[in-house]
């Protein structure tokens, strides 16, 4: 119940086209889903986070879309550029003292 | 510049010797985590604390130490109890009062 399935593993995408990582939860007091970018070698930085009361929010190319009766939240890039191309990963917090759980993680590969 | 510092970046170590993993931060969080990265294995939480002089095994223990004597230092050991220590190692800390999780820069630890 503690855990947040990510997927695909991988992607590869076209220069321009949409990027498509998607995440899946089971327990119902999550209420924070961050989404991470990490760049080979360094520390995952913060990238976008949804509260379970919204269901969209757009920060630039980025944009996540949450579902809170599927239970589920993705992450959408458009226009994906090369400079994407990095491991994202989504999350969840089961409340505000509570640790952070990541997915495993999606390798993103824009095409040139 | 305010951050998390973590040394070495690249660490070799024999097999059987132990090896700690430094990591500070000058951001006055409260909470310092440690997580290993291996490939498709996504972050996996090793040992957290939320406070001085407290913390809490996480997913991967088994094999690590740490310890927090200061708010600003949370050291990592990888002891020789560690069966495949080599990996990515990533310390991190969040706020008391806020969501996002900042990460270092990571240490590269390979035993042989």
């Amino acid at each position: 119940q503690q855990q947040v399935k990510q997927s695909p593993q991988s992607l590869i995408v076209q220069k321009g086209g949409i990027s498509i990582i998607n995440c899946a939860y089971e327990n119902t007091a999550f209420d924070y889903f961050p989404w991470y970018q990490q760049f080979p070698g360094k520390g995952p930085a913060l990238l976008i986070a949804i509260r379970p009361d919204v269901s969209e929010k757009k920060e630039g190319r980025f944009t996540i879309s949450f579902n809170k009766s599927a239970k589920q939240f993705s992450l959408h890039i458009m226009d994906s550029q090369p400079g994407d191309s990095a491991t994202y990963f989504c999350a969840a917090r089961p409340g505000r003292d509570d640790k952070i759980i990541f997915g495993k993680g999606t390798r993103l590969h824009i095409l040139p | 510049d305010g951050g998390i510092t973590q040394s070495p970046k690249y660490l070799f170590r024999k097999e059987g010797q132990n090896v700690t993993l430094s990591c500070e931060q000058n951001l006055n969080h409260d909470a310092m985590y440690w997580y290993r990265q291996d490939p498709g294995q996504g972050l996996r939480l090793i040992y957290y604390s939320q406070i001085v002089n407290d913390f809490q095994k996480g997913d991967i223990a088994e094999g690590y130490s740490v310890s927090r004597e200061k708010k600003e230092s949370f050291p990592l050991t990888v002891t020789s109890a560690q069966k495949n220590p080599t990996a990515f190692y990533l310390c991190a800390s969040t706020p008391s009062s806020g969501n996002t999780i900042y990460f270092g820069e990571g240490s590269w630890l390979t035993v042989v």
